[in-house]
C-alpha cells in the first residue's frame, strides 16, 4: 500500500525568500512521483513527474529532487513570489492509480 | 495545455435528492477518467476509475450504488450522488488521463447536502 506524507502542512514565507518542502514515502514500489500546484478555485496543475532515483527537474524558479532509496522528494522554490501561493500536492503512481499526500499549503507574504 | 471542465463548481441540495457532476475533456479524448473525493484537510482519495464504454472500477469502501459513474463518450464522464445525505457533503474532483503520466484535473465540485 502506497503511503504519502507531506510536510509541513502549511507554510508562510516572505516574498523573495526561498523555501522547500518534503514528500515522504516508505516504499520505493511505485512507478512515478508527481508534483502538482493547486491554486484556490482552479484545477491542480502538473509541475513535475519523476521516475528515477536522483532525478532533478526544474521549471523556472521551482525545482524538485527525488531520492527513492531514502524515500523522499523535495520541492524547492527560489525567490518566492505572491503567485507561488498555492497548495502543492505530491502523488505516487502505483500500477493503476495515483495516491496523494495531504498537500503543503504555501502562503507568500508580500 | 489540455483542459478538463467540471460542472457544477458548487451545489447545495436537500437530503434524499440526487446530484449529477459532469467532467468533460475539452480538447482531447480521454478513455480513462478518475473521480476523487476530498474531506477537509485530507488527501484526495480515489473513488473510482471510469473507462469509456465499460463499467467503472470502484475503490474499496466506495458504494457503487451510491456513486453512479457513467463514461459514455471519450470526452464525458458523470458522477451521480444518489439519495444524497449530509455525510456525502464533500469536495469531488475529476481527472482525465492524457497519457500514462499526464493527468488533467477539473476544478472540483463542492457538494453540500442539507
Amino acid at each position: 500500500i502506497l503511503n504519502v506524507e507531506q510536510s509541513p502542512q502549511s507554510l508562510h514565507v516572505q516574498e523573495g525568500d526561498s523555501t522547500n518542502f518534503t514528500c515522504s514515502f516508505p516504499s520505493s514500489n511505485f512507478y512515478a512521483l508527481h508534483w502538482y500546484r493547486w491554486e484556490t478555485a482552479k484545477s491542480p496543475e502538473a509541475l513535475f513527474v519523476m521516475t528515477l532515483n536522483g532525478d532533478e527537474k526544474k521549471k523556472g524558479r521551482i525545482s524538485a529532487t527525488l531520492n527513492t532509496k531514502e524515500g523522499y522528494s523535495y520541492l524547492y522554490i527560489k525567490g518566492s513570489q505572491p503567485e507561488d501561493s498555492a497548495t502543492y500536492l505530491c502523488a505516487l503512481r502505483g500500477a493503476q492509480k495515483l495516491v496523494f499526500g495531504q498537500g503543503t499549503r504555501l502562503t507568500i507574504n508580500p | 495545455g489540455a483542459v478538463v471542465s467540471q460542472h457544477p463548481s458548487r451545489v447545495i441540495c436537500k437530503s434524499g435528492t440526487s446530484v449529477k457532476i459532469e467532467c468533460r475533456s475539452l480538447d482531447f479524448q480521454a478513455t480513462t477518467m478518475f473521480w476523487y473525493r476530498q474531506f477537509p484537510k485530507k488527501s484526495l482519495m480515489l473513488m473510482a476509475t471510469s473507462n469509456e464504454g465499460s463499467k467503472a472500477t470502484y475503490e474499496q469502501g466506495v458504494e457503487k450504488d451510491k456513486f453512479l459513474i457513467n463514461h459514455a463518450s471519450l470526452t464525458l464522464s458523470t458522477l451521480t450522488v444518489t439519495s444524497a445525505h449530509p455525510e456525502d457533503s464533500s469536495f469531488y474532483i475529476c481527472s482525465a488521463r492524457g497519457s500514462v503520466e499526464k493527468l488533467f484535473f477539473g476544478s472540483g465540485t463542492q457538494l453540500s447536502v442539507l
